[in-house]
């Protein structure tokens, strides 16, 4: 079964800290896809990352970064020098390596920056 | 930059009503999708539809529910007798494009229905 788990529900943290949004997945493919996406309280769904099985390189866009790991089923998510507009709640997804295949979400963690 | 929209954004209806959801994909996508999150919870995905048809649909999308595109550019989803349970956010996506490249999917604001 395919799984992703997101065990952290809620974090605060104060604005200029730095904070990691963990991501833990299960799956049996040996090629899929992952993704983070954020939710701001204006509901909509904002695409930040995708990952392929194949390609364990960490990157980094701006303030954020990734960190892929194969051995240990995890796709972590970091925000350094957090700002108020990154609160939000963060969802990790698993996508199949097949075109077109369903994104499995996990329950999401919801990220609150206090100036 | 081009994206997926909805409409409307949010609904109200009376439990046993039929609902329609629309939404506007991106126009060189191949694949149209229907999500939903009640609220507070994870977005689950409902049904997923390529070349005018179902490609793959969840548990959740049982007889009640049904997914069209009319025309070239609207992708539908009914909902013909509302329960009180399918209160959620529905969000569209779209994904890979006529290259046949792109497994990220995008998604559209998404429409608020509430049935009371």
């Amino acid at each position: 079964a395919q799984k992703v788990t997101q065990a952290q529900t809620e974090i605060s943290v104060v604005e200029k800290e730095d904070v990691t949004l963990d991501c833990v997945y299960e799956t049996r493919d040996t090629t899929y896809y992952l993704f983070w996406y954020k939710q701001p309280p204006s509901g909509e769904l904002v695409f930040l990352i995708r990952r392929n099985s194949f390609d364990e390189q960490n990157e980094i866009s701006g303030r954020y970064s990734w960190n892929f790991q194969k051995s240990t089923s995890s796709f972590n998510f970091t925000i350094t020098a957090s700002q108020v507009v990154d609160s939000a709640v963060y969802f990790c997804a698993l996508g199949p390596g097949n075109q077109g295949g369903k994104l499995i979400f996990g329950q999401g963690t919801e990220l609150s920056v206090k100036p | 930059e081009p994206e997926v929209t909805q409409t409307p954004s949010h609904q109200v209806t009376q439990m046993g009503q039929e609902v329609i959801l629309r939404c506007v994909p991106i126009s060189n996508h191949l694949y149209f999708y229907w999500y939903r999150q009640i609220l507070g919870q994870k977005v689950e995905f409902l049904v997923s539809f390529y070349n005018n048809e179902i490609s793959e649909k969840s548990e959740i999308f049982d007889d009640q529910f049904s997914v069209e595109r009319p025309d070239g550019s609207n992708f539908t989803l009914k909902i013909r007798s509302t329960k009180l349970e399918d209160s959620a956010m529905y969000f569209c996506a779209s994904g890979v494009d006529k290259t046949g490249l792109g497994e990220t999917q995008y998604f559209g604001p998404g429409t608020r229905l509430l049935v009371l």
